[in-house]
């Protein structure tokens, strides 16, 4: 089993829709979660930041923990075109970056 | 690109022979990192640095080696190229340790035949 899985998609959701993009993963020791998001042939660029357990909420975008079933999610409401992309989960048990564990990312296409 | 650029962008290369992937920043940045990226496996650490001639192995080390003489540059070197290290490979830097400074290159996307 992998440390950290998501469903590889890929999401095609019409305009305007709300996407749930999910991870789950096996270390219970893992306490900092990160959503990325990866535009084709660029690098990814964090999106979200969050610390146990929890919701946070930037503009569109909320990232929900959920540490007791071992789920993180990233919603996105109102979908744009431009929000097509992959999304990478990471997470780590420490604040050291090279530390951090990768999903292997859900691509989603939002059609105009 | 937070002040990175890799090179090459692109590159086709041969089994057997040996491969060098520069990264360079312009941010005076302390921590440089290189990762690989396949399908179904998400972004995996090769090595790391932590400042001037300071290396650390990541989860994928074997196979691939790294330097870094001066802040800007980290290079990768793959000594005898494989067929299993066809990947994209991405740099990416960060002013401290902690797991939400890190800002990523554009990749290079590296084929081995």
């Amino acid at each position: 089993q992998k440390e950290v899985e998501q469903d590889p998609g890929p999401l095609s959701v019409p305009e305007g829709a709300i996407v749930s993009l999910n991870c789950t993963y096996s270390n219970s020791a893992f306490q900092y979660f990160m959503w990325y998001r990866q535009y084709s042939r660029k690098g990814p660029e964090l999106l979200m930041y969050t610390y146990s357990s929890g919701n946070k909420e930037d503009g569109r975008f909320t990232a929900q923990v959920d540490k007791s079933s071992k789920y993180i999610s990233l919603f996105i409401r109102d979908s744009q075109p431009s929000d097509s992309a992959t999304y990478l989960c990471a997470m780590s048990a420490e604040t050291s970056y090279d530390k951090v564990i990768f999903g292997p990312g859900t691509s989603l296409s939002v059609i105009p | 690109d937070a002040g990175i650029t890799q090179s090459p962008r692109h590159k086709v290369t041969e089994t057997g022979t040996p491969v060098t992937l520069r990264c360079h920043q312009t941010e005076n940045h302390r921590y440089m990192y290189w990762y690989r990226q396949d399908p179904g496996h998400g972004l995996r650490l090769i090595h790391y640095s932590y400042g001037v001639k300071d290396t650390d192995k990541g989860e994928v080390s074997d196979g691939y080696s790294v330097s870094r003489s001066k802040t800007e540059d980290f290079l990768l070197t793959l000594e005898s190229a494989t067929s299993s290290q066809t990947s994209v490979y991405f740099c990416a830097i960060a002013p401290g340790a902690y797991n939400t400074e890190a800002f990523f290159g554009q990749g290079t996307r590296l084929t081995v035949v």
